[in-house]
């Protein structure tokens, strides 16, 4: 159980093209999923809290324009990234809180997106 | 959220226990231990997490110690595959219920 699916799993783009990527919870509802990013040899970094139904809520110096965020249903979470640049070129990785019969929300993790804006 | 501290590296013998240490010594009574891995290109694998009992599950056991300003994960029986960068989280339980990752401890399993 607790499976995060991640679609695509790498894309590679042209500088200025918008890129959309999924991330859906298939065996449990999740109202609430993360969107991290990670730079080679760095830690992840939490980018912004997806709530269903709600306006995401980015973190401090992450802009909300760029990187746009729907969380439309309870299995689905989509990250776009708009007019892509070079500098966008990272791993995303999403992640969605499962209850859990216990209603502990632990965080369960996808399998990451590489994206290269070329 | 409380900080963690981790060691950047740690080294074990394929079939030995690896016991990876984690200090967390400003960590509030609401807040859970979580223990996260990344192998490689992928994204971080949940292992474990406790409140202040010692847990086990078929993948790791958790050590708390009893002022809670520490914890130690234990893989009884390391394999290769266990060769990682190991994350060791406080999560509040209020509010979103955000991880914050450090750097962790990559851990190299050796034959």
């Amino acid at each position: 159980g607790a499976v995060v699916s991640q679609h695509p799993s790498w894309v590679i783009c042209k500088s200025g093209t918008s890129v959309k990527i999924e991330c859906r919870s298939l065996d449990f509802q999740a109202t609430t999923m993360f969107w991290y990013r990670q730079f080679p040899k760095q830690s992840l970094m939490l980018m912004a809290t997806s709530n269903e139904g709600s306006k995401a809520t980015y973190e401090q110096g992450v802009e909300k324009d760029k990187f746009l965020i729907n969380h439309a249903s309870l299995t689905l979470s989509t990250l776009t990234v708009t007019s892509a640049h070079p500098e966008d070129s990272s791993f995303y990785i999403c992640s969605a809180r499962d209850p859990g019969p216990l209603r502990t929300d632990t965080q369960y993790f996808g399998p990451g997106t590489r994206l290269t804006v070329l | 959220d409380a900080k963690t501290t981790q060691p950047p590296s740690m080294d074990c013998a394929e079939g030995r226990a690896a016991n990876l240490p984690c200090n967390h010594s400003t960590i509030s009574g609401n807040e859970y231990v979580y223990w996260y891995r990344q192998i490689h290109s992928q994204g971080p694998q949940y292992i474990i997490h406790g409140l202040k009992n010692n847990e086990t599950n078929e993948m790791a056991s958790l050590i708390i110690t009893e002022d809670r300003k520490s914890s130690t994960l234990i893989l009884p029986h390391a394999t290769l595959r266990d060769t990682a960068v190991y994350y060791c989280i406080v999560r509040v339980d209020t509010g979103f219920q955000k991880l914050v990752f450090g750097t962790g401890t990559r851990l190299l399993v050796s034959p």
